[in-house]
């Protein structure tokens, strides 16, 4: 079976760094992707690692292990708006995604 | 360019009925996945469609049940619904040839009394 395991919730500071973990376990894993949905809003797109190693875009970052079959997202530079829950997903036969992390910014 | 439409954005229907949901994805995008969102489940795919045909489908019941049409505009049907099939229903598409990058609509949220 497929499974892509994140923590529930996360609480940072803003301004602060959070790094939010993704532990996978997929047959024919191709890559990892995360995305960012606001409540009632839709999931947006935001990275994408087909390889090891890390990938910047702006103040997140994206970082892959396929040996550890593993991945994080990292979140710079903390804004109020980042607060939303984030999911890490990974292509198969359809698009499969993580457990979903509610991340909070506080003052 | 135009993001992925979905109509309508809520509704109320009553345990029994029936429920058409529609997605109108990106130009030019003949892939199209639809997802059950909850909060105790996660985003739980559906099926998916490409040019026409059901590529793949999930594991929901027979109830279920999808269309795409020639211009790439989707459907999903639930028929005699229940109280479980409250959830938000997302809708994307991808360009044909990519394994991410899905772009989502904003979702129809479904409501069963």
């Amino acid at each position: 079976g497929q499974s892509l395991e994140q923590p529930s919730e996360v609480t940072a500071v803003e301004g602060a760094i959070v790094q939010i973990n993704c532990t996978y376990q997929t047959s024919g894993f191709y890559g990892l992707s995360w995305y960012q949905q606001h409540d009632g809003g839709a999931p947006t797109f935001l990275s994408y690692n087909a390889l090891d190693g890390l990938e910047e875009t702006g103040r997140f970052s994206s970082f892959l292990s396929r040996s550890d079959s593993y991945g994080y997202l990292l979140l710079q530079e903390l804004q109020m708006k980042d607060s939303a829950s984030y999911f890490c997903a990974a292509p198969s036969d359809n698009l499969f995604f993580g457990t979903g992390t509610r991340l909070t910014v506080i003052p | 360019k135009a993001g992925v439409t979905q109509t309508p954005r809520y509704l109320i229907k009553t345990r029994g009925q029936q429920v058409t949901l529609s997605c109108s994805p990106i130009s030019g995008h003949r892939s199209v996945s639809w997802y059950q969102q909850t909060p105790g489940q996660g985003l739980q795919f559906l099926f998916e469609y490409f040019s026409e045909t059901q590529r793949n489908k999930g594991n929901f019941p027979g109830r279920f049940s999808g269309r795409q049409f020639s211009n790439s505009r989707s459907e999903m049907n639930v028929s005699t619904l229940e109280l479980g099939d409250s959830a938000l229903y997302l809708c994307a598409s991808m360009e044909s040839g990519r394994s991410y990058g899905y772009t989502f609509g904003s979702g129809t949220r479904l409501t069963v009394v």
